[in-house]
């Protein structure tokens, strides 16, 4: 149980397109999502936080109108990278938390979606 | 302020010898405390988690840890290495009343030479 999938795992786009990335709680209903980007080498950094039917809270220095998200049901989440640039290539992850007051400090993450912007 | 420190970055070890992997955490209650692995390319996979229980954990892969308060240590080890063990370690804490925001180490890239 607790499987969380992205699509696509990798894109390749032209500079100044748009890319949208999907993250699904597969069995689970994910009350909040988080978005996370990594470097190369380094730890992965929160991005934002999204709970289902509301806005989502990003991080100091993330610009909210260049990394869309939306949360519009309890087993979806999108992150869309608007107007890509090469400097937005990374690797970005997603994951998920439950209802279930057990698990309530786990966070179950998804494969990681490769992003390259030409 | 809650931390986690992960004491090296990378350590390299032998296949078939011990693994060792160091946390050190600060925090000023007992927190739940995790390790994820993540090999190249690829999301986290949950190794094992502390939630206050037992002090020494298992989990999967051969893998444990043990909590130490008086240490503030939670170190990863693993009696015998594999070749399939090398990727990247992260100990990693939830963020005490941050809407379930999790706290990273830096990471510990393991390396097995055969």
């Amino acid at each position: 149980g607790a499987v969380v999938s992205q699509h696509p795992s990798w894109v390749i786009c032209k500079s100044g397109t748009s890319v949208k990335i999907e993250c699904r709680s597969l069995d689970f209903q994910a009350t909040t999502m988080f978005w996370y980007r990594q470097f190369p080498k380094q730890s992965l950094m929160l991005m934002a936080t999204s709970n289902e039917g509301s806005k989502a809270t990003y991080e100091q220095g993330v610009e909210k109108d260049k990394f869309l998200i939306n949360h519009a049901s309890l087993t979806l989440s999108t992150l869309t990278v608007t107007s890509a640039h090469p400097e937005d290539s990374s690797f970005y992850i997603c994951s998920a938390r439950g209802r279930s007051t057990r698990s309530y400090n786990e966070q179950f993450f998804g494969p990681g979606t490769r992003l390259t912007v030409l | 302020a809650q931390s986690v420190t992960q004491l090296d970055s990378h350590v390299s070890v032998s296949e078939g010898t011990p693994v060792l992997l160091r946390c050190n955490y600060s925090s000023s209650y007992s927190p739940s405390l995790f390790w994820y692995v993540q090999h190249p390319n690829k999301g986290l996979q949950l190794l094992l988690k502390y939630t206050s229980a037992a002090t020494l954990v298992k989990g999967i892969n051969g893998f444990e840890a043990e909590f130490k308060k008086s240490e503030t240590s939670f170190h990863l080890t693993k009696p015998s290495a594999h070749m399939s063990d090398a990727a990247e370690y992260f100990c990693v804490a939830p963020g005490y009343n941050q809407g379930g925001k999790l706290i990273f180490g830096q990471g510990t890239e393991l390396s097995v030479k055969p």
